[in-house]
């Protein structure tokens, strides 16, 4: 049974589309994140949910929108896409905010 | 605020030698330590973490790191190096800051190459 699973794994698409990627956890988590990687592999925090409640939003641009119906999932939302926006994307939880994360496998957006 | 630095960006041992990635880090607080590893095309897996209990700290796959206050390390070892190990590592410190948002901050990376 994956722990984190994030889907798709692979998205491409073109320039201006609307996407959105999920990302369920069965751990029991708390608190839920998305993370961006880019083209140098950076890993860099955009969002984090704690039992639905966002507590974490970086300087992340308004294009992206993260939702969490539940706190076992967290999904992200991207309008009008930009070339920019490649990178791999991907979602992690913890428990009660401190060490024990668990990351997904990523999802591999590429905008074209 | 929390930070990590990898001191070296590229790594290159031969298989059956040591391995050492150097990280240091900055931190206001007692800071919780990890070290995560990317093969390629693949997520992020925990090889070890420190949360001010022993200050070394024995992870998967024959690795280890030792916290130093002192000098503000977390370098990551290990004794001979495999093939297998061929990967993206990642030194990264919890932010214990204001809330205690347990968010990550990741260092740059050190891509460690084995060769035959």
């Amino acid at each position: 049974d994956t722990a984190v699973s994030q889907t798709p794994k692979y998205l491409v698409t073109q320039m201006g589309n609307d996407k959105s990627i999920k990302c369920e956890q069965n751990l029991g988590h708390d608190t839920m994140y998305w993370y961006k990687q880019d083209s140098k592999k950076f890993l860099k925090i955009m969002f984090s949910y704690n039992n639905k409640e966002l507590i974490i939003n970086e300087t992340v641009p308004n294009r992206f929108s993260p939702k969490s119906p539940d706190k076992a999932h967290l999904n992200l939302h991207i309008n009008s896409l930009e070339l920019g926006d490649s990178a791999v994307y991907f979602c992690a939880s913890s428990e009660a905010g401190v060490g024990g994360y668990t990351f997904g496998s990523g999802t591999r957006l590429t905008v074209v | 605020a929390q930070s990590v630095t990898q001191l070296d960006s590229h790594v290159s041992v031969s298989e059956g030698t040591p391995v050492l990635l150097r990280c240091n880090y900055s931190s206001s607080y007692s800071p919780s330590l990890f070290w995560y590893v990317q093969h390629p095309n693949k997520g992020l897996q925990l090889l070890l973490k420190y949360t001010s209990a022993a200050t070394l700290v024995k992870g998967i796959n024959g690795f280890e790191a030792e916290f130093k206050k002192s000098e503000t390390s977390f370098h990551l070892t290990k004794p001979s190096a495999h093939m297998s190990d061929a990967a993206e590592y990642f030194c990264v410190v919890s932010d214990h800051g204001s809330g205690n948002t347990g968010k990550l901050i990741f260092g740059q990376g050190t891509t460690l190459q084995v060769k035959p």
